[in-house]
């Protein structure tokens, strides 16, 4: 059975602190690695997609990263519309994703 | 190219009722999934449709159902609703069915049973 693992579970920044989510994962074998974010109330908003080992992919402020048994997510100098929760997935053979609980993240102003 | 949408955007209904929840792909898109979210539970998968058919389901009772229509709409039901049932759902939509394939959500109906 697949599993995911996210930590840690909230994380509270000032603006223009880097920092780094984990996510955790045993799967039979890896499909891919997605990562989204999710605001309050909406549904989860796509960023990347990692496939193999050593893979890595940016996009603003945030670059994702992929070993063999986990991924981050680097946040550098967040800013407060970066607040919002992580969440990794990745899909079992027959595509149903398998998600992880998130990681609620903050940014202060 | 416009996102998943989903209708209606919020819902409330009594205990023993039944609801349907409808999803509009990504144009183009022919698969689409439906997730349950709920605090305690997470992101949990529902079922998945390609080609009018249902290819995959989770563990969820009977009680949950879905359909896809030529158009690769989606619409999934819950019969005698319970309290647990209280959730957001949410449709998510693919190219295909390749396991890679990103899944690209919708904003989901909140359903809250009383």
């Amino acid at each position: 059975e697949d599993q995911v693992t996210q930590s840690p579970e909230a994380l509270r920044l000032q603006e223009g602190e880097s920092s780094s989510l984990n996510c955790s994962y045993t799967v039979s074998g890896l499909r891919g690695l997605f990562w989204y974010r999710q605001d309050p109330g909406k549904g989860p908003e796509f960023l990347f997609t990692l496939y193999s080992a050593g893979e890595e992919k940016e996009k603003e402020r945030l670059k994702a990263t992929l070993t063999k048994k986990e991924s981050f997510l680097h946040i550098t100098a967040p800013k407060p519309e970066d607040s919002a929760t992580y969440l990794c997935a990745v899909p079992g053979s027959a595509r149903q994703l398998t998600f992880g609980s998130g990681t609620q993240l903050t940014v202060l102003p | 190219k416009a996102g998943v949408t989903q209708t209606p955007r919020y819902l409330i209904k009594t205990r023993g009722q039944q609801v349907t929840l409808s999803c509009s792909p990504i144009s183009g898109h022919r698969s689409v999934s439906w997730y349950q979210q709920t605090p305690g539970q997470g992101l949990q998968f529902l079922f998945e449709y390609f080609s009018e058919t249902q290819r995959n389901k989770g563990n969820f009772p009977g009680r949950f159902s879905g359909r896809q229509f030529s158009n690769s709409r989606s619409e999934m039901n819950v019969s005698t609703l319970e309290l647990g049932d209280s959730a957001l759902y949410l449709c998510a939509s693919s190219l295909d069915v390749k396991p890679q394939e990103t899944q690209y959500f919708g904003p989901g109906t909140r359903l809250l049973v009383l």
